[in-house]
């Protein structure tokens, strides 16, 4: 399977805890985005990154969400001192360039559940 | 603030009849519009795009109509079947800002397609 892979797929933490997702785009995107959907929302955008540079914030990042993306490959998204508020679906998407259809690549997810 | 927004949080058609999912923008510089299809516990599925600069596109049993002047895209799906029972998002891309691809969701709509 050449798509975008996400691990892990499911995470159960406590409230207070640190939580690290990984995102493998498709070989050779150097276009990587992370998005969160919550329950009845479409998927928000939370940054983005071209090769390793991380080009654009949302200001949903919170100072406890950090992303990276060290040698323009897979990415990692770190959450720390997770709250309640932060269980939802973690999406990664990657693209090569501008797409001529404007799509994006996703992947599964990754769902957080914070107790 | 919504840019995009998808009024309609569910739509139930018998197989074989039409589905028409309907999707509303404000941001007049948007360049690509996208209909992307989610099946619980995956990813969004690319389903269909449209330029701004086309009013028009089709694809099989998929079309997307858009009216700028109106501010407002359609998908139709002709014939509906159960396989199509998913939940529909509408994404809009605006390339001249930043030129980074991101794409911003509507909230979604739950299509049943009924045997």
């Amino acid at each position: 399977d050449t798509g975008v892979s996400q691990d892990p797929r499911h995470k159960i933490t406590k409230r207070g805890q640190n939580v690290t997702f990984r995102c493998d785009p498709i070989s050779e995107h150097n276009r990587l985005y992370w998005y969160r959907q919550t329950l009845g929302q479409g998927p928000e955008f939370l940054t983005y990154f071209q090769n390793e540079a991380q080009l654009e914030k949302s200001r949903l990042l919170s100072d406890r969400f950090s992303a990276e993306r060290p040698k323009g490959s897979f990415s990692t998204l770190e959450i720390q001192r997770t709250e309640q508020g932060d269980s939802a679906m973690y999406l990664c998407a990657s693209s090569l360039g501008v797409s001529p259809t404007g799509e994006l690549f996703f992947g599964e997810g990754s769902r957080l559940t914070v107790l | 603030d919504q840019q995009v927004k998808q009024n309609s949080p569910s739509l139930s058609v018998q197989e074989g009849r039409i589905s028409i999912l309907n999707c509303d923008y404000t941001n007049s510089m948007f360049d690509y519009f996208l209909w992307y299809k989610k099946y619980p516990a995956e990813g969004p599925t690319f389903l269909i795009s449209i330029s701004s600069i086309k009013d028009k596109n089709e694809d099989g049993r998929f079309t997307v109509f858009l009216n700028k002047s109106a501010k407002h895209l359609s998908l139709h799906i002709v014939p509906s079947q159960p396989g199509d029972s998913a939940v529909y998002f509408c994404a809009a891309s605006d390339y001249g800002s930043g030129n980074t691809g991101k794409l911003i969701f509507g909230q979604g709509t739950t299509l049943q397609v009924k045997p």
